[in-house]
């Protein structure tokens, strides 16, 4: 199947700085990529829709100015938490949609994930 | 889109055959029914993706009823190594920039 690969893989801040994660398709090009965070013990929560060449989607109760979204290239969309706090630390996943195969829909493939934590 | 629900958790043997159905009563004409596996901290894995009647592949078995109201994934001789969280999702996923909703999956543990 198809991959996609984020960077880093798990990253330490000090609270007030930002962190950017990178979220690559990596044999594939992707036009939408979703992220997604994780806290221990619950299921992934849709944090946002990344569309190449335009403004993310997210969704309700993200804050859009905390967690600042770019699609930049159809292989490449970024995460960057601004003024990170302690509260943020979490797993974040990304994702993305391959073009179908016969009698099939898109298969969404996810990244290996990102662990933040903010100290 | 769809609501589903799964047993919070599942206890087998290895070399047991397990299956997980999961519940997805409002699912939609176009919605697809996929299954991911996950392990700790670590992103998703795709295991199969079907929309009607069985779909196979090498690693498991999607059975999914004529009303679609339901599916069931199968995973034939579980090892130790199959003990993870499997989730259960529906959505229309012909459609790129729809993304799939995760609920709380089931957690699957093997034992010796």
């Amino acid at each position: 199947g198809a991959v996609v690969s984020q960077h880093p893989s798990w990253v330490i801040c000090k609270s007030g700085t930002s962190v950017k994660i990178e979220c690559r398709s990596l044999d594939f090009q992707a036009t939408t990529m979703f992220w997604y965070r994780q806290f221990p013990k619950q299921s992934l929560m849709l944090m946002a829709t990344s569309n190449e060449g335009s403004k993310a989607t997210y969704e309700q109760g993200v804050e859009k100015d905390k967690f600042l979204i770019n699609h930049a290239s159809l292989t490449l969309s970024t995460l960057t938490v601004t003024s990170a706090h302690p509260e943020d630390s979490s797993f974040y996943i990304c994702s993305a949609r391959d073009f179908p195969t016969s009698g099939s829909g898109y298969e969404q493939y996810f990244g290996p994930g990102t662990r933040l934590t903010v100290t | 889109l769809a609501k589903t629900t799964q047993p919070i958790s599942m206890d087998s043997y290895e070399g047991q055959e397990v299956n997980i159905t999961c519940s997805h009563n409002n699912i939609a004409t176009n919605d697809y029914i996929t299954w991911y596996q996950q392990f700790p901290s670590q992103g998703p894995r795709f295991i199969i993706q079907g929309y009607k009647t069985k779909v196979t592949n090498e690693v498991a078995s999607l059975f999914i009823p004529a009303d679609r109201k339901s599916s069931t994934l199968s995973l034939p001789r579980v090892s130790l190594s199959d003990t993870a969280v499997y989730y259960c999702l529906v959505g229309d996923t012909n459609q790129a920039g729809t993304a799939l909703i995760f609920g709380k999956g089931t957690t699957l543990s093997v034992s010796s």
